[in-house]
This record gives structure tokens, sequence and C-alpha cells, in this order.
């Protein structure tokens, strides 16, 4: 079975710190995926990497960056957390690049709450 | 561009009765279509996926999905809810700029199961 894992289930942050985000995926896929869900509005893709070092902007990208030096781990990176930014994220990971086909698998999700 | 709607934000069946979550989908190509499911505290899992194979598709759990491109809709059935079956159901569209695997989800519908 395919795991992807995320470093904390719940965050609390304050308003201007630094964040960081982390998920680990064991099943060699090219593709990572960074999504925050928020009631009403479904998942919406923040950032996305199809290889080690790639990454390419999502739909709403601002205030986030992602770091992705190692193929199994891809980092969420808040550089100054604001309360708008209270959500939850979701990792998840998919076998192929260059395909739309490919199932995608999520981690379990991390619960982030800025003051 | 792709996009995605669910008919209802919250749907409420009893036990042992049908299910029926709306979808309706625009892309201007032939799109990969998911249905992907979300109990309470847990992480997405796949429930089923069109791929442009046979036009209905059967996915785990008793759920299935029919593709009718005339309607551009891909509605969720289960002939008999169980309580189990109490989750949040999210229908995806595939997404065909970069061809990166990425996707377009709606905004869930919440199913709730009465005794």
């Amino acid at each position: 079975d395919v795991k992807v894992t995320q470093s904390s289930r719940y965050l609390v942050k304050r308003t201007g710190e630094k964040v960081f985000l982390e998920c680990v995926q064991d099943m060699d896929h090219e593709n990572m995926f960074w999504y925050r869900q928020d009631p009403g509005l479904g998942l919406r893709l923040i950032y996305f990497s199809y290889d080690v070092k790639m990454k390419e902007k999502g739909d709403i990208p601002e205030g986030y960056s992602v770091s992705r030096e190692k193929k199994e781990r891809f980092s969420l990176i808040l550089e100054s957390a604001s309360t708008n930014q209270t959500s939850m994220y979701l990792c998840a990971s998919s076998l192929r690049q260059f395909t739309s086909t490919d199932t995608q698998y999520f981690g379990p999700g991390t619960r982030l709450t800025v003051l | 561009a792709q996009s995605v709607t669910q008919l209802d934000s919250h749907v409420s069946v009893s036990e042992g009765t049908p299910v029926l979550l709306r979808c309706n989908y625009s892309s201007s190509y032939s799109p990969s279509l998911f249905w992907y499911v979300q109990h309470p505290n847990k992480g997405l899992q796949l429930l089923l996926k069109y791929t442009s194979a046979a036009t209905l598709v059967k996915g785990i759990n008793g759920f299935e999905a029919e593709f009718k491109k005339s309607e551009t809709s891909f509605h969720l059935t289960k002939p008999s809810a169980h309580m189990s079956d109490a989750a949040e159901y999210f229908c995806v569209v595939s997404r065909d700029w970069g061809s990166q695997g990425n996707l377009i989800f709606g905004k869930g519908t919440k199913l709730s199961v009465k005794p």
C-alpha cells in the first residue's frame, strides 16, 4: 500500500512565524502535491512538484513556498504565517509524470491554526 | 478551462435506501473523472475513476458512476446506503494544462445516513 505521511496532525502557530509542513511518501512516486481544504471550497492546489528540485505553482501559491530536495519528501513553507492561512493542509502523491489518469494518494492532513 | 460542479452540498438518506450524488463537469477535451471520499478525520481515498474506457465505472464499497458525455455528468450512485457511507464526497476532473496530472476538485457533498 502507498503510504503518505505528514509530520503533524495538528499545529498551532502565531502570526508572523515561519511554518514548515513536511510530507513523505514511500512508493517512489514522481509527483507530489500540496492542497489546502476549507469548508465549502473543496481542495485547492497550492504547489506541486514533478521531480526533485522542480516545482510549479498551483491555483493559490501566494504566501507559500515549497522545497523538494529528495524524491520522497515535499515540504510546504509559510514564510510568515497569517490568520487567513488557518486551514487543513493535505499532501498527495502520484506515480507518473505527465499523465492525468493516475490516482493521487493523500496523507491524513495537518490542521494548522494561526493565532 | 475545466470545472466541476457538485449540485448538492448536503444529501441525507436512510440506511438501506439508494444514494445519488450529482456532479456536472466542463472540459474542452475528454477528461479523466474521479470520485474521492473523505471520512471524518481521515485522508481522501479514491472511490473510482473514469479514464475513457467503459462509461459505467464500478468502485469500492458498492459505488458506481456513469460518464454521460451528452449531459456532461458523472453522478455517483449506490443501491443501498450503509451507516459507514456517511462521509464527504468529492467529484474531481483532470486538468489539461501542463499535463502534470493536476486535478480540479468540486466543493464536496456531505452524505448523512440515518438509521
